[in-house]
């Protein structure tokens, strides 16, 4: 068991290129989400899923913002057309089944740059 | 109703101390509440955490007290090490759902 893995680490693009992230979660945990932090800030909810079904989306996650789950197990996040202030770390979480709480272990994030 | 409010920004304690971090939230449907360790570069991790049926959760040098009135819990680091030199964060939640994060406490334990 390796921990939520995130790639790439790093991702710097020009505004108004399409880029995608990827999570793959910790094996065997059901449930998947994914956050976006800025400098100085907490972690902000973007969306989760349970198992291939996306549950919730945050009114943060515009038009621009996809993403997906097949199959249940890894997730992709796609942002389309970005913008500067897309700049942020996206982290990735997964939480396993039928747990009292809702413990959820992060990934190290990717850093996207927008210029 | 969504926002949980973390204090102090940034806190300042001599090697050996005691450590104290507060937050409040507001929607009283949440009954998880975690706290989180980031150190720069890497993603949150998980320290402790306490359900509203208890006031109070000990785990090492990690303590967590809760007042469900007041609607209010806190972080206490006892014996503080330059090694918990990170930024700290509260989190509330539901059982299976999302997470709602404070704002963030900087702490520096000067040796």
């Amino acid at each position: 068991d390796t921990g939520v893995s995130q790639d790439p680490r790093h991702k710097i693009t020009k505004r108004g290129q399409n880029v995608t992230f990827r999570c793959d979660p910790i094996s065997e945990h059901n449930r998947l989400y994914w956050y976006r932090q800025t400098l100085g800030q907490g972690p902000e909810f973007l969306t989760y899923f349970q198992n291939e079904a996306q549950l919730e989306k945050s009114r943060l996650l515009s038009d621009r913002f996809s993403a997906e789950r097949p199959k249940g197990s890894f997730s992709t996040l796609e942002i389309q057309r970005t913008e500067q202030g897309d700049s942020a770390m996206y982290l990735c979480a997964s939480s396993p089944p039928f747990r009292l709480g809702n413990i959820q272990y992060f990934g190290a994030g990717t850093r996207l740059s927008v210029l | 109703q969504q926002q949980v409010k973390q204090s102090p920004q940034s806190l300042i304690v001599q090697k050996g101390g005691i450590s104290i971090i507060n937050c409040a939230y507001e929607n009283t449907a949440f009954d998880y509440f975690p706290w989180y360790q980031q150190f720069p570069g890497k993603g949150p991790a998980l320290l402790i955490a306490i359900r509203p049926d208890v006031s109070e959760k000990k785990e090492g040098r990690f303590t967590i007290s809760f007042n469900k009135s007041a609607k209010q819990f806190s972080l206490h680091i006892m014996d503080s090490q330059p090694g918990d030199s990170a930024t700290y964060f509260c989190a509330a939640g539901t059982s299976y759902g999302k997470l709602t994060f404070g704002q963030g406490t900087i702490l520096t334990v000067h040796p």
